[in-house]
């Protein structure tokens, strides 16, 4: 079983449609939990990383972190063509900077 | 501010040749990070540096794969001899000193690595 879980897709949505993006970890030890957006053929790019349990909002997107189920979340509102993309979920505990990753979610929006 | 730069971009060999990478982190960011990315996976961290120090190579296939920074900055990752199974893009990230710093990586393009 891996640590990270992450349903690869891929997942289509119509323009304006709210994404919903999860995994699941098996990781007690984890605290800090990054989405990250990685367009073909390029690097991924730190969206954005919460701290323990809870929610963090910024611009379209969500992220949600329930640590007694071991499951995070991601939302993208009014989701956009430019929001295809691959996510990728990442995490890593308090001590030690390795991130663990997820398999990756590909989400495409069709106009 | 710049990114963080990768040569090549692409590179095609057969097995059992050598092949390096190289990567030039932003500046004034201490940690320095390899990942390998399988085609449809995550990125898994192949070594850590921490300014010219090796923080985590746990991952590393030491008996094929290199990597070394000298001086604190830029970083070359070297494979030799190549395998099949060593086609992927590699990944060079970096991130600012401190606890905090580690949950904002910075990644470069990558190189993509085919092995015929």
């Amino acid at each position: 079983q891996k640590e990270v879980e992450q349903d690869p897709g891929p997942l289509s949505v119509p323009e304006g449609a709210i994404v919903s993006l999860n995994c699941t970890y098996s990781n007690s030890a984890f605290q800090y939990f990054m989405w990250y957006r990685q367009y073909s053929r390029k690097g991924p790019e730190l969206l954005m990383y919460t701290y323990s349990s809870g929610n963090k909002e910024d611009g379209r997107f969500t992220a949600q972190v329930d640590k007694s189920s071991k499951y995070i979340s991601l939302f993208i509102r009014d989701s956009q063509p430019s929001d295809s993309a691959t996510y990728l979920c990442a995490m890593r505990g308090a001590a030690g900077n390795k991130l663990t990753f997820g398999g990756g979610t590909r989400v495409l929006v069709k106009p | 501010e710049a990114g963080v730069a990768q040569s090549p971009r692409y590179k095609i060999i057969e097995k059992r040749q050598s092949v390096a990478f190289w990567c030039n982190p932003i500046s004034g960011h201490a940690t320095l990070y390899w990942y390998q990315q399988i085609l449809g996976q995550g990125p898994k961290l192949l070594i850590q540096f921490q300014n010219n120090g090796v923080v985590d190579d746990s991952q590393l296939p030491k008996d094929r794969f290199s990597a070394e920074r000298l001086k604190g900055v830029d970083s070359t990752l070297k494979i030799q001899p190549a395998k099949l199974e060593d086609s992927a893009v590699y990944l060079c990230a970096s991130s600012p000193r401190g606890v905090s710093g580690a949950n904002v990586l910075t990644f470069g393009a990558g190189s993509r690595l085919t092995v015929l």
